[in-house]
């Protein structure tokens, strides 16, 4: 069974479109998120939420919005898609994430190309 | 600032050889260290942490890693490499600004192991 899911796999779009991408886990994990992987593997945190509080990175434009509709998922909203947001997309969890001691689990990633 | 680096982008070791893929950090207070491996188009898997404790923590496949305070350094090893090892290695510290144990990668080091 997968633990992290991400849907999907890959998502080719023109600029200026809205997309989302969704995120699913079945660890029963409360704390949730969302990374970028740019071209050079650099991996940078944009969300993460854990229940009721959600903590944005102040780098990542508002044209970006995690939902979570219940404690198993995380799906990302973007709108008016920019060539600059080509990359690859990873979902994670982790349970306790206040503490910040236990490992994340990561989603296999959704490789967003923008034409 | 809190900060974490890999000052190589590539590691190549013989098989069967051992390895080290460095990592230090800068960070106030007692930091929370993890690695992760990712192989080719998939996300990243976790191998070990150091919370507290004993400085020498072991973790997945073999591979083991030091915690020395004074160098301020969180080094991956592994006794004798194999092919299979080859990988993208990322080193990561909790960043202790928010609740929520966000982390703060390194670049990544590219590990190759040739036969």
């Amino acid at each position: 069974d997968t633990a992290v899911s991400q849907t999907p796999k890959y998502l080719v779009t023109q600029m200026g479109n809205d997309k989302s991408i969704k995120c699913e886990q079945n660890l029963g994990h409360d704390t949730m998120y969302w990374y970028k992987q740019d071209s050079k593997k650099f991996l940078k945190i944009m969300f993460s939420y854990n229940n009721k509080e959600l903590i944005i990175n102040e780098t990542v434009p508002n044209r970006f919005s995690p939902k979570s509709p219940d404690k198993a998922h995380l799906n990302l909203h973007i709108n008016s898609l920019e060539l600059g947001d080509s990359a690859v997309y990873f979902c994670a969890s982790s349970q306790g994430g206040r503490e910040g001691q236990n490992e994340q689990f990561f989603g296999p990633g959704t490789r967003l190309t923008v034409l | 600032a809190q900060s974490v680096a890999q000052p190589e982008d590539q590691v190549n070791v013989a098989e069967g050889n051992p390895l080290t893929v460095k990592c230090t950090y800068s960070v106030s207070g007692n930091p929370y260290l993890f690695w992760y491996v990712q192989y080719p188009n998939r996300g990243l898997q976790f191998l070990l942490k150091y919370i507290t404790g004993d400085n020498l923590v072991k973790g997945s496949y073999g591979f083991e890693a030091e915690f020395n305070k004074s160098q301020t350094s969180f080094h991956l090893k592994k006794p004798s490499a194999l092919v299979s090892d080859s990988a993208l290695y990322f080193c990561a510290v909790r960043d202790i600004r928010g609740s929520q144990g966000n982390l703060i990668f390194g670049k990544g080091t590219k590990l190759s192991v040739k036969p």
